[in-house]
């Protein structure tokens, strides 16, 4: 079965500044889709950025970007000039290839603070 | 506006006491999903439907039942809830399949004593 992992349960970052947010998975697919969602203190869950295995080009959302690895599966958000309403819970999640299963994996999620 | 909604959103009940917990969705989607979060173990998929005829398990169906009828409703079922199914519990839709955007409702804070 696939499995996200997000090895950082907890990340902070000053204003202003740039920071990474890891996530590592598992599978034998060769074309899947990746996704980074954003879960403020209000619960209300976001997508941030979504990512296709078969595109070289790493997506990009205003300050959020990611590094997408193939070969070493991972799948790393970075998040430019940090403001105070980026602090959340962020989770990454996995959903095979197109025809295949529906099912979404997501990992446990790192939560960001940032400082003022 | 576009919405998913989730009613109730905080439910206290005991343990073995039916109970629905109802999602809607306003946006004409054909995908809706469950799911559970608890703390440290992030979101895990209960069941899926990618219509109002196809309906599949997730990663942790046990203890839940589904009911795809028509398109805009998901209720999620819980016949005999107990204490480990106390959890926050999320709706989901897309427009066509788990590719898509999932846009979340608010959540359901579901205690069961």
């Amino acid at each position: 079965a696939q499995t996200v992992t997000q090895s950082q349960p907890e990340m902070s970052v000053q204003e202003a500044e740039t920071v990474t947010l890891s996530c590592t998975y598992d599978t034998s697919e060769s074309d899947y889709y990746l996704f980074w969602y954003k879960q403020p203190p209000s619960r209300q869950m976001i997508l941030v950025i979504r990512q296709e295995a078969y595109k070289q080009q790493n997506a990009t959302e205003n300050r959020f970007s990611v590094n997408f690895q193939k070969a070493a599966k991972s799948f790393s958000l970075k998040i430019s000039d940090s403001q105070l309403g980026d602090a959340a819970m962020y989770f990454c999640a996995y959903r095979g290839p197109e025809g295949g299963s529906e099912k979404l994996v997501f990992g446990k999620g790192t939560k960001l603070t940032v400082n003022p | 506006e576009a919405q998913v909604t989730q009613n109730p959103r905080y439910l206290i009940t005991v343990t073995g006491k039916k109970l629905t917990v109802t999602c809607s969705q306003n946006m004409n989607h054909e995908y809706m999903s469950w799911y559970r979060q608890d703390p440290g173990l992030g979101l895990r998929q209960i069941y899926y439907s990618m219509n109002v005829e196809v309906t599949d398990k997730g990663d942790v169906p046990e203890g839940y039942k589904v009911s795809r009828k028509e398109k805009r409703n998901f209720p999620l079922i819980l016949e005999s809830p107990s204490p480990n199914q106390t959890s926050l519990y999320f709706c989901a839709s897309s427009l066509w399949t788990s590719t898509d955007t999932q846009y979340f409702g608010p959540g359901t804070r579901l205690t069961v004593l």
